[in-house]
């Protein structure tokens, strides 16, 4: 699994999009880009995935640039519910491999 | 209602006890997970099954046994081998053609 660097923490004001970055220049030709994300004592919460293509999807969009080194995961209006850790994986679907995560605190 | 369920979501633990996590899912995915989870820290993977009869173990599998007796039902033990049991315990299920896994809400393991 590719190895992932997120920042520990980042703020974000309500109403406001949420830019996540995350770099995974180890990642693999065959690799997909996840992103989690987990709400305090609850169940990690699937979010987005990518190959090579940016998605789309109802809760975010994810850009991943073309040498497929880094991504950014958007979240395009944030509310209070997004506060949670969010989690960067690059990696197969049988195996995903969780590093600490981004912290993202939504602020009134 | 789909989904994953695990029970109980709190369980206490003594001393040299074994105790079995549950995990149910009715989503019909073939492939089940446990990870551990400890403060501040990502999951990490105990074991994996792919298919009913057939599991392997995972980065710290050592304490830890697991059976895969029907395609449902995927349950933990904790053995008194494991020294340092406390931790937050995830399951999943892995949805083969959106190529995602799927978690339960955890179950919260203490020892006493």
């Amino acid at each position: 699994d590719a190895k992932t660097t997120q920042p520990p923490s980042m703020d974000c004001a309500e109403g406001r999009a949420a830019n996540l970055p995350c770099n995974h220049s180890t990642i693999s030709g065959n690799e997909y880009v996840y992103w989690y994300r987990q709400i305090h004592s609850q169940g990690p919460q699937y979010i987005i995935h990518g190959l090579k293509n940016n998605e789309t999807n109802e809760m975010a969009s994810l850009i991943i640039t073309e040498d497929r080194k880094s991504s950014t995961l958007i979240l395009p209006h944030a509310t209070l519910r997004d506060t949670a850790v969010y989690y960067c994986i690059g990696g197969s679907n049988y195996k995903l491999t969780f590093g600490k995560g981004t912290l993202l605190t939504v602020n009134p | 209602d789909g989904g994953i369920t695990q029970s109980p979501k709190y369980l206490f633990r003594k001393e040299g006890q074994n105790v079995t996590l549950s995990c149910e899912q009715n989503l019909n995915h073939d492939a089940m997970y446990w990870y551990r989870q400890d403060p501040g820290q990502g999951l990490r993977l105990i074991y994996y099954s792919q298919i009913v009869n057939d599991f392997q173990k995972g980065d710290i599998a050592e304490g830890y046994s697991v059976s895969r007796e029907k395609k449902e039902s995927f349950p933990l033990t904790v053995t008194s081998a494991q020294k340092n049991p406390t931790a937050f315990y995830l399951c999943a299920s892995r949805d083969r053609e959106r190529l995602t896994q799927y978690f339960g809400p955890g179950t919260r393991l203490l020892v006493l």
